[in-house]
């Protein structure tokens, strides 16, 4: 059964500096892996997708995640936090079987400092 | 393009009330999920359909909760006598056919339902 982890459901970093959420994913299939934003009130926005291929996947907002199957893990960076980047962040997996669903890790808040 | 339409946004009901939530997929979709969240905790995954047919529910509860997606029409989600438990965000997100294994679920803004 697939399955994802995020480790600190809380992270707080200074404008400017780097930001890691990191997420660790079980699976018994090739993954597929998401990361997903949630700002307050409001659904959820794509920010990523590792499907197959390159192994470090850009997205927007100037984030990216690395795939490391050895370490199954998809964490996800970006070099320099802006204050817009508050918000909730989501990890996710694509289930077994070919029905699509997305399984999520619990969420990590990021907090931005000035 | 509009994206997944959800309403309404806020519900609140009173216990043993009920509940319907809406969610009309974007164009072109022909894939519906549900999903909760609840507060401090990431989506569950509640039900998938395609128009007129559950695919897979394993995700809903037993009894109260109810979905469709009828021919014409939006998704329905259906909340029976609602309790205080029921509080939660429910989120609608679609998808196209044919990338069902490789692409993203495009998401709603949610309908945050408040149980008194």
């Amino acid at each position: 059964a697939q399955s994802v982890t995020q480790l600190g459901s809380h992270v707080s970093v200074s404008e400017g500096a780097l930001v890691l959420l990191r997420c660790n994913y079980s699976s018994s299939v090739p993954p597929y892996l998401f990361w997903y934003v949630q700002y307050p009130n409001q659904g959820l926005q794509l920010l990523l997708k590792y499907t197959t291929g390159a192994t470090l996947v850009k997205g927007i907002n100037g984030f990216e995640a690395e795939f490391k199957k050895s370490e199954t893990s998809f964490h996800l960076t970006k070099p320099s936090a802006h204050m817009s980047d508050a918000a909730e962040y989501f990890c996710a997996v694509r289930g077994g079987g070919s029905q699509g669903n997305l399984i999520f890790g619990k969420g990590t808040k990021l907090s931005v400092k000035p | 393009n509009a994206g997944v339409m959800q309403n309404p946004r806020h519900l609140v009901r009173r216990r043993g009330q009920e509940a319907r939530l809406r969610c009309s997929p974007m164009k072109g979709h022909s894939h519906v999920y549900w999903y909760r969240q609840l507060p401090e905790e990431g989506l569950k995954f509640m039900v998938y359909l395609q128009k007129e047919n559950i695919i897979d529910e394993s995700g809903m509860p037993k009894e109260r909760f109810s979905a469709e997606f009828p021919k014409e029409g939006p998704s329905i989600l259906r909340i029976q006598q609602v309790v205080r438990g029921d509080s939660a965000a429910y989120f609608c997100a679609s998808a196209p056919p044919g990338q069902l294994n490789t692409g993203e679920l495009f998401f709603g803004e949610g309908s945050r339902l408040t149980v008194l």
